[in-house]
């Protein structure tokens, strides 16, 4: 049990549907992250949230929107998307934004993009 | 640009010893860290190496040389749940954290 949570685990969406994924962590932690996690390739940050305020958004395509109503939870909305968006979407936490601390992963949401 | 290599797959005994390897290439360099990954499962936290030399915890042991840009993970005593990807990270100047490929490591009984 890493504290982190994410629903839902799959998803399978078409390029016209909005859906949105969540994540709660249960660590008390002051900063969350979504990543994005292709086959092969590194992970890529996504969007960073430090104390509900976005302080990173590494220049990821409208149809991500990110929301953060507070430290606890994290919301991934969805729409519009492309095939080439399929992917495992990683939500982490940690104690500070900074990212200089162990980050703690939640299990991901496998997305399928038809 | 920023770069972090690692080989992509490793095949390794049950009992054995592996090293995987991490080279960086990076704007300044504020530590490196090592997750390990099961498949279909969240990455977690193994080490972080901050200053050269070996870091040991257990039967895993982490090795950094700052001035080689070089780092390696060392599993000791291998046993088949080791089997799973092992990521690499460097937290860069500016303190955003650069992520390698991952080693997918397999254990053969």
């Amino acid at each position: 049990e890493t504290g982190v949570t994410q629903t839902p685990r799959h998803l399978v969406m078409g390029m016209t549907n909005k859906k949105s994924l969540k994540c709660e962590q249960h660590l008390g932690h002051n900063a969350m992250y979504w990543y994005k996690q292709s086959a092969k390739k590194p992970l890529e940050l996504m969007f960073v949230y430090n104390f509900k305020e976005q302080t990173e958004n590494n220049s990821v395509p409208s149809r991500f929107s990110p929301e953060c109503p507070n430290s606890s939870h994290l919301f991934l909305h969805l729409h519009t998307l492309q095939p080439e968006d399929s992917a495992l979407y990683l939500c982490a936490s940690s104690q500070d934004g900074g990212q200089t601390g162990e980050q703690y992963f939640g299990p991901g949401t496998r997305l399928t993009v038809t | 640009g920023q770069n972090i290599d690692q080989p992509t797959e490793m095949t390794a005994t049950e009992g054995a010893i592996v090293q995987i390897n991490c080279t960086y290439q990076t704007s300044g360099f504020n530590g490196l860290f090592w997750y390990q990954q099961h498949a279909g499962e969240a990455p977690t936290f193994l080490s972080y190496n901050v200053l050269d030399g070996l870091e040991e915890k257990g039967r895993f042991s982490s090795f950094l040389s700052r001035s080689k840009g070089y780092s390696y993970l060392l599993l000791k005593e291998l046993q088949m749940k080791d089997s799973a990807s092992y990521l690499c990270a460097v937290l860069d100047s500016n303190y955003q954290l650069i992520w390698g490929a991952g080693t997918k490591l397999i254990i053969k009984p």
